[in-house]
């Protein structure tokens, strides 16, 4: 399995509260991505960023943030939580190559619950 | 802009069965590659397997195959001799010049015993 992790698994959390969902690999992979996921359905890309200082919103509008401080971690941020947010979310990095190598890697996700 | 989608939503098939998943995608792009993952139950999305677009011969790894037709932007994967453990959610992505994923919305696959 690939090494990118993220955290917390399962968080459950009141509404208006800030949270930050963690996600990091450790194989020097330049491209990291971030979905969301409701339960047995497609995937959206709501974040991606090609390099440290480097972010871009993905096709999915959120109210989400993301900073790339570090080439290894990829957080994201939802300053108010609302009912809305709850989903997963899935980060994902790729190595950035022009050739087939360039697969994306999966983290475990994150399932939230916002009451 | 690519769009990858996958008319199945769910399929069911018996162990030890072939199954084929399909797969249609849109692109103007001539290079790009298509990917099939595979998400179980609560678990990681993992690569099952992956087709370079300028590269006629379809791709195969051990009991999963792809049937890739270009001219028809087809991208179906066959698995053989299924078995318990590729009950999963199966996804077809599409990465083109620019780099960005497109993913269909995925087909739950159901391997009975």
């Amino acid at each position: 399995e690939a090494d990118i992790y993220q955290t917390p698994r399962y968080l459950v959390i009141g509404t208006g509260k800030k949270i930050t969902l963690e996600c990091s690999q450790t194989m020097g992979h330049d491209k990291m991505y971030w979905y969301q996921q409701d339960p047995g359905m497609e995937l959206h890309l709501i974040h991606y960023s090609y390099g440290v200082n480097s972010t871009e919103k993905g096709d999915l509008s959120s109210e989400s943030t993301v900073s790339r401080i570090r080439t290894e971690h990829f957080p994201l941020t939802l300053e108010s939580a609302r009912p809305s947010h709850t989903s997963q979310y899935l980060c994902a990095s790729s190595p950035g190559t022009s050739g087939p190598q360039d697969t994306q890697y999966f983290g475990p996700g994150t399932r939230l619950t916002v009451l | 802009a690519q769009t990858v989608t996958q008319s199945q939503p769910e399929m069911s098939v018996q162990e030890a069965e072939t199954v084929t998943l399909s797969c249609t995608y849109d692109t103007s792009e001539n290079n790009y590659y298509l990917f099939w993952y595979k998400q179980p139950p609560s678990r990681q999305m993992i690569l099952v397997i992956r087709q370079e677009a300028y590269k006629q011969q379809n791709a195969t790894e051990n009991r999963f195959s792809v049937n890739f037709q270009k001219a028809a932007k087809s991208f179906s994967l066959k698995i053989s001799d299924s078995q318990l453990g590729d009950t999963a959610m199966y996804f077809c992505a599409f990465r083109g010049n620019f780099n960005k994923f497109y993913f269909g919305s995925g087909t739950k696959l159901n391997v009975k015993p």
